[in-house]
């Protein structure tokens, strides 16, 4: 079975810009949460989403936004992108929202803000 | 969430045993120690987790103190392969919807 995928791989933007992320989870599983890492730092959480509803919410400015669709893949968007959204972006799936016990990761889109 | 401590970096002979350990005294009683690793620009991975008694799996050990205020995870025969940045995390089973990444204790097997 495939894992969780993300795309694009890599992307660099400049300030300003807006960017979207995606997300396809592991086949049933209808949570996905997003994380940033910046370089050095463990992962932060941005957003969990679980059948289609916003779940929790880390502490990120509105300019982050997702959402989740029917077949439970995931965007993140970032708008008014910032030198400081540098990061790598990962994307995680799980069964349930709170009941889960894994969170399966993906690889991540590497955001470069230039 | 209660907060963990790790050490900053540690290094094992490829072969040996890799301790690694986790101090979360601050834990109650109904509160998971999880382990997750990072290789180098990859996304996390589930090791392993527990409330109480020691747990095992294919890939790791987890021993945590009786008073559980502390853990060690337990690689038994390092490869170079777990090269890794390790994450401790404690956590609530059944309510919290997000993970608490520290930074971790990056781990380096030595041919």
């Amino acid at each position: 079975d495939a894992g969780v995928t993300q795309s694009p791989t890599h992307l660099i933007k400049t300030r300003g810009q807006q960017v979207t992320l995606r997300c396809s989870p592991i086949s049933g599983h209808k949570s996905v949460s997003w994380y940033q890492q910046v370089l050095g730092q463990g992962p932060q959480f941005i957003f969990q989403y679980y059948e289609k509803e916003e779940r929790g919410r880390g502490n990120f400015p509105d300019r982050f936004s997702a959402r989740q669709f029917p077949n439970y893949s995931s965007e993140l968007n970032v708008n008014a992108l910032l030198l400081g959204d540098s990061a790598l972006y990962l994307c995680a799936s799980s069964l349930w929202t709170s009941g889960m016990r894994e969170q399966y990761f993906g690889p991540g889109t590497r955001l470069t803000v230039t | 969430d209660a907060k963990t401590t790790q050490p900053t970096s540690m290094d094992c002979a490829e072969g040996r045993a890799a301790n690694l350990p986790c101090n979360h005294s601050t834990i109650s009683g109904n509160e998971y120690v999880y382990w997750y690793r990072q290789i180098h620009s990859q996304g996390p991975q589930y090791i392993i987790h527990g409330l109480k008694n020691n747990e095992t799996n294919e890939m790791a050990s987890l021993i945590i103190t009786e008073d559980r205020k502390s853990s060690t995870l337990i690689l038994p025969h390092a490869t170079l392969r777990d090269t890794a940045v390790y994450y401790c995390i404690v956590r609530v089973e059944g309510s919290s919807y997000k993970l608490i990444f520290g930074s971790g204790t990056r781990l380096l097997v030595r041919p």
